[in-house]
């Protein structure tokens, strides 16, 4: 198992402004992944978030809109820059056992743009 | 890419019935997982299969890799097991999870 906790659980923003997004995971044998599910949707990688350098994003994402730190190997944020109510969605931190191939998810937040 | 299917869509059950769900998957896999999404939106390991069976409690799943499908069973449902199900699968050892469009399960008491 493993322990992923993510904050803020829940918020709601105006359009044009940026939320980020932190997550924080139990183990160092990992790797760390951003995840967003649209309403009524399966969830889309955004983004592997790698230590020390810049994050790998998936065809559609963009640094610019979806900027991503790991300043350590447990801990991570994502921003979303200029919020439109399109990015209106749950956003979860996820991480990966490199031990196990096993992998867990956060508890989501829940980004309500108006 | 790869591509991962999961039937039926939705699944209405009452409660103590049985059910399966399915994935089927386009090409050779290393990982499958199937999560659970409860109604708060967190997502529940239920299990890492890539091949073989196994069986926790009154869930247990199968996958047949040579022919590129996994199977989730569930006995004697209960309202708790409502939520959407999930299969997620990945061709390389830390290769990102591709995820299927889902199951919606629906128990009725």
């Amino acid at each position: 198992s493993a322990v992923i906790s993510q904050k803020p659980s829940r918020d709601i923003c105006q359009r044009g402004t940026s939320l980020t997004i932190q997550c924080q995971v139990d183990s160092q044998v990992t790797m760390m992944f951003w995840y967003r599910q649209q309403p009524g949707q399966s969830l889309t990688l955004i983004a592997t978030a790698n230590q020390g350098s810049e994050a790998t994003y998936e065809s559609g994402f963009v640094i610019d809109k979806f900027p991503i730190s790991r300043p350590n190997l447990t801990f991570s944020t994502l921003t979303v820059s200029n919020m439109s109510p399109e990015d209106s969605s749950i956003y979860l931190c996820s991480q990966r056992n490199l031990r196990t191939d096993t992998q867990y998810f956060g508890p989501g937040t829940r980004l309500t743009v108006l | 890419g790869i591509q991962v299917e999961q039937s039926p869509p939705d699944l209405i059950l009452q409660e103590g019935a049985n059910s399966t769900l399915r994935c089927n998957f386009s090409d050779s896999v290393n990982n499958l997982q199937w999560f659970h999404q409860n109604p708060w939106g967190q997502l529940i390991n239920l299990f890492y299969i890539p091949s073989g069976t196994k069986q926790n409690g009154r869930l247990s799943a199968t996958t047949v890799a040579t022919e590129r499908y996994s199977l989730l069973y569930i006995s004697s449902s209960q309202t708790t097991d409502s939520g959407v199900y999930f299969c997620a699968v990945s061709y390389n050892q830390g290769g990102k999870l591709i995820f299927g469009q889902g199951t919606e399960l629906s128990v009725k008491p």
